[in-house]
């Protein structure tokens, strides 16, 4: 079955930038997502379709996802306090459906 | 405003059955692919089982093949999850999802409700 991969943690200091990466196979001829999750509330999508990002999404959420590597990236640029959160990659493979990565705990310090 | 309320968790043995249901408003229902997922104490997301807007593609993890069975009530604008033979590691929050319009590759967890917590124990 399909696997993507992350970090299980990031560190960052309030004002610089977060990159999360996810990896996995051949990754860059899918479509990559990514959602946050704070403590006790359901995730919210803020990356889709590789570098979209939903309208209520800040624009310091962006996301890459080249065409000839296995890592695609979230990043976040002039993190925020409130950026502290578990994010998930997704991706689809037409074996096993909807695939997320293990979660990255973004660390603001 | 989409809204999706997950309804139907609770405690239950070990081989028993439960059906979570999700009622969907704010959209047009019918327009989309729908899915489960679920969350165990403490640990990561894991994607259950999704179907497309007229039911005819229809996906589920491996680990609750044969046990779960998704399906929808366009009509209602409901998701239901009939699961069987439940066992000590399904215990989770379960979370109703609202897909894309398509249901296979570029597929994505628009928007998510608050989930129901099911218990699996003696």
């Amino acid at each position: 079955s399909y696997e993507v991969t992350q970090p299980p943690s990031v560190s960052v200091s309030p004002g610089q930038t977060a990159r999360i990466t996810c990896t996995g196979d051949k990754l860059g001829d899918k479509y990559v997502c990514w959602y946050q999750q704070k403590p006790g509330q359901s995730p919210v999508l803020v990356i889709y379709q590789d570098t979209k990002r939903p309208s209520e999404i800040p624009e310091r959420f962006s996301g890459s996802n080249s065409g000839n590597t296995d890592t695609a990236t979230l990043t976040i640029s002039g993190t925020q306090a409130m950026d502290e959160a578990d994010y998930y990659c997704q991706a689809w493979d037409n074996s096993t459906s909807v695939v997320f990565g293990g979660g990255t705990k973004l660390t603001v310090l | 405003e989409v809204q999706l309320v997950e309804s139907g968790g609770g405690l239950v043995q070990p081989g028993r059955s439960l059906r979570l249901a999700c009622v969907a408003s704010g959209f047009t229902f019918d327009d989309f692919a729908m899915h489960w997922a679920r969350q165990a104490p403490g640990k990561g997301l894991e994607w259950v089982s999704g179907i497309s807007w007229n039911s005819t593609s229809i996906g589920y993890v491996d680990s609750v093949k044969g046990r779960f069975t998704i399906s929808r009530d366009n009509a209602k604008n409901s998701l239901s999850l009939q699961m069987n033979s439940l066992r000590g590691e399904d215990t989770a929050l379960y979370y109703c999802a609202k897909g894309t319009r398509a249901y296979g590759s570029g597929s994505y967890l628009e928007r998510w409700g608050p989930g129901t917590l099911v218990t699996v124990s003696s």
